[in-house]
């Protein structure tokens, strides 16, 4: 399978906790998205990377949240202290910058759940 | 403040009609807009793109309409099957930069 992959798929924890999330894109691909989904909403827009470059974060990324993607390839969206607000399905995307709107393929999403 | 808002949460229609969802935008001026579809527990599947300088473009059995001065974009799916419900969302790029902003999307179900 060559699309985009998550990992994990699903992830339980406490309030408190840190927790890790990663993202493997389409492998030509350089330009990599994350996206909140709650139940009942559209995704969020979070962050996105050109190559290792993090270019664009959104006011919904607090100080808690941070994201990497440090050769230019996989990424990974780290939450600290976690609260039960951030239960929500965090969605990868990416895709392919030729200089004009590119279609973006998302991955499976990683479904989070805050005790 | 700028709103992307679908017509309704839920639409029932029967096996074999046309569905017909609304998209509508307001304080945007996007270059293009696109719609996806969401499967229970999946990510998006991208379905097609419409520029602002295009009124109709078709895929298949789904044709998007885009009415820039409505601020609106109408997708429909004709001879409509049970495998078509899902959730249908559209989204814009109101930066330029890709970064898609989504409307809360409709569930579309397909009565056989």
């Amino acid at each position: 399978d060559t699309g985009v992959s998550q990992d994990p798929r699903h992830k339980i924890t406490k309030r408190g906790q840190n927790v890790t999330f990663r993202c493997d894109p389409i492998s030509e691909h350089n330009r990599l998205y994350w996206y909140r989904q709650t139940l009942g909403q559209g995704p969020e827009f979070l962050t996105y990377f050109q190559n290792e470059a993090q270019l664009e974060k959104s006011r919904l990324l607090s100080d808690r949240f941070s994201a990497e993607r440090p050769k230019g390839s996989f990424s990974t969206l780290e939450i600290q202290r976690t609260e039960q607000g951030d239960s929500a399905m965090y969605l990868c995307a990416s895709s392919l910058d030729r200089g004009s709107t590119e279609t973006q393929y998302f991955g499976p999403g990683t479904r989070l759940l805050v005790l | 403040s700028q709103k992307i808002e679908q017509n309704s949460e839920a639409l029932n229609i029967q096996e074999g009609k046309t569905a017909t969802l609304t998209c509508n935008y307001t304080n945007y001026s996007p270059a293009y807009l696109q719609w996806y579809r969401q499967d229970p527990g999946r990510g998006p599947v991208f379905l097609l793109l419409i520029r602002e300088n295009e009124k109709e473009k078709r895929k298949e059995r789904l044709k998007v309409t885009f009415d820039t001065t409505l601020k609106q974009s109408l997708f429909h799916i004709t001879a409509s099957q049970p495998a078509d419900s899902a959730t249908y969302l559209c989204a814009l790029d109101p930066t330029g930069a890709n970064n898609l902003f989504f409307g809360t999307g409709t569930r579309l179900t397909v009565i056989p």
